[in-house]
């Protein structure tokens, strides 16, 4: 009965490779985020999404894309993808103005 | 843009101990949470407070809008909360992500 789920929770690819990540909550939450932890441990958004607006955080490079077929999920695409992009990424929820959820993260290494 | 920076970095204590956190932000905010990532990485959210303070079992997290400062303690510390605390600031926006510090890396030694 997970709340927000990711998948897959491991991702392990070549550079140039695209890939994507998917995210859904079933918390019937508004507003949906995507993070980046870096190999430091420091967490940084990425996006934050609802059906009104697309935050997008201006340090992320254009190969990173959020899809949101419907309101539970957001995906994450990733093209060409560069050795820097290894990292862990945690998809989060919430209704507007409240906390956040976070899925389990998907750790991603790119050889 | 704003700036939060938390302290002390790491904190080694012994159980039982009262434990103290600190989080310090540049600019006005509307809410600051406080996240646990436990060692196998999960991220939980602990509290989410715009003003005052507030308390879930062992833990009270304080914030004084004035100073720009909050506080996150822990009493009768455990093992159990060895994790890394995070804080983090929202700005306003309808669709407004976090902006963390780096984290403060606890251990409760038994």
């Amino acid at each position: 009965d997970t709340a927000v789920s990711q998948t897959p929770k491991y991702l392990v690819t070549q550079m140039g490779n695209d890939k994507s990540i998917k995210c859904e909550q079933n918390l019937g939450h508004d507003t949906m985020y995507w993070y980046k932890q870096d190999s430091k441990k420091f967490l940084k958004i990425m996006f934050s999404y609802n059906n009104k607006e697309l935050i997008i955080n201006e340090t992320v490079p254009n190969r990173f894309s959020p899809k949101s077929p419907d309101k539970a999920h957001l995906n994450l695409h990733i093209n060409s993808l560069e050795l820097g992009d290894s990292a862990v990424y945690f998809c989060a929820s919430s209704l507007t103005r409240t906390a956040q959820y976070f899925g389990p993260g998907t750790r991603l290494l790119v050889l | 843009k704003n700036e939060v920076e938390q302290s002390p970095q790491n904190l080694t204590a012994q159980e039982g101990e009262f434990i103290t956190i600190n989080c310090s932000y540049s600019v006005g905010i509307s809410a600051l949470h406080w996240l646990q990532q436990h060692p196998g990485g999960g991220i939980v959210s602990l509290f989410m407070l715009s003003s005052g303070k507030k308390k879930h079992g062992r833990l009270i997290a304080t914030i004084n809008i004035q100073e720009k400062h909050s506080s996150l303690h822990i009493t009768a510390s455990h093992p159990r909360d060895s994790a890394v605390y995070i804080c983090a600031t929202t700005s306003g926006g309808g669709a407004d992500g976090l902006t963390f510090g780096k984290g403060t890396h606890l251990i409760i030694q038994p």
